[in-house]
């Protein structure tokens, strides 16, 4: 089926720096989301973006996250500075016209 | 407020038993139910989903799922298990909406034992 796809699958850093998580969705889809999941927890919305532009995001999406796709290449969440908190597995989904989201296989992000 | 609980965390039956996990949800209005399953290590996989129409619904891997608004339902069954079906089982709501967010139950992690 459809792939999405998520680089780098780890990512470590120091408390503070600066990250970006790289999302590739399926191809001719529209929408995409970034959930989190910390470890053996259920998956909590961050975001969505369409048409440029985010169009809901949760009180997990602090004013350190951002999202972007600029010129249709990957989707990407930036987070500056990171916390401790942020560490966790970061899921990149998208969405066609049907009601289905298709899910990328995550980055595991420790932040020391 | 939309909200779905998962209230079981582990299921465990043995192969060929039947399986049923529940969900249940909370929505003002008609929602868009999903079934997703998580491998250890991967990400989810779509199971199957619920948006109108026929209350059964049936998906990928031999699994079915029943609608039911009498009491904000949509439990997940298959019959019958198989010990490759060990994984985690995470049911979701859609508000609807085309950005609409999926907000999901915490999974049910199920063992099915050879």
């Amino acid at each position: 089926g459809p792939k999405v796809l998520q680089i780098p699958s780890h990512q470590i850093i120091d408390m503070g720096q600066m990250v970006t998580l790289n999302c590739d969705p399926v191809s001719n889809h529209l929408y995409f989301y970034w959930y989190k999941q910390i470890l053996g927890q259920q998956m909590e919305f961050l975001v969505n973006f369409y048409n440029g532009k985010v169009m809901e995001k949760s009180k997990l999406f602090k004013d350190q996250f951002s999202v972007e796709r600029p010129d249709g290449s990957y989707f990407t969440l930036k987070i500056q500075p990171t916390a401790l908190e942020d560490s966790a597995v970061y899921f990149c989904a998208s969405r066609g016209t049907v009601a289905e989201q298709f899910f990328g296989p995550g980055t595991r992000l420790t932040v020391l | 407020a939309q909200s779905v609980d998962q209230p079981d965390a582990h299921v465990t039956l043995s192969e060929g038993a039947s399986l049923e996990l529940r969900c249940s949800y909370s929505y003002s209005a008609a929602p868009y139910l999903f079934w997703y399953v998580q491998y250890p290590g991967q990400s989810l996989q779509f199971l199957l989903k619920y948006i109108t129409g026929d209350t059964v619904v049936k998906g990928t891997k031999g699994f079915e799922a029943e609608f039911r608004k009498s009491n904000s339902s949509f439990n997940l069954k298959k019959s019958p298990a198989h010990w490759s079906d060990s994984a985690k089982y995470f049911c979701a709501l859609e508000g609807g909406g085309s950005n609409a967010k999926l907000t999901f139950g915490k999974g049910t992690k199920l063992s099915v034992k050879s």
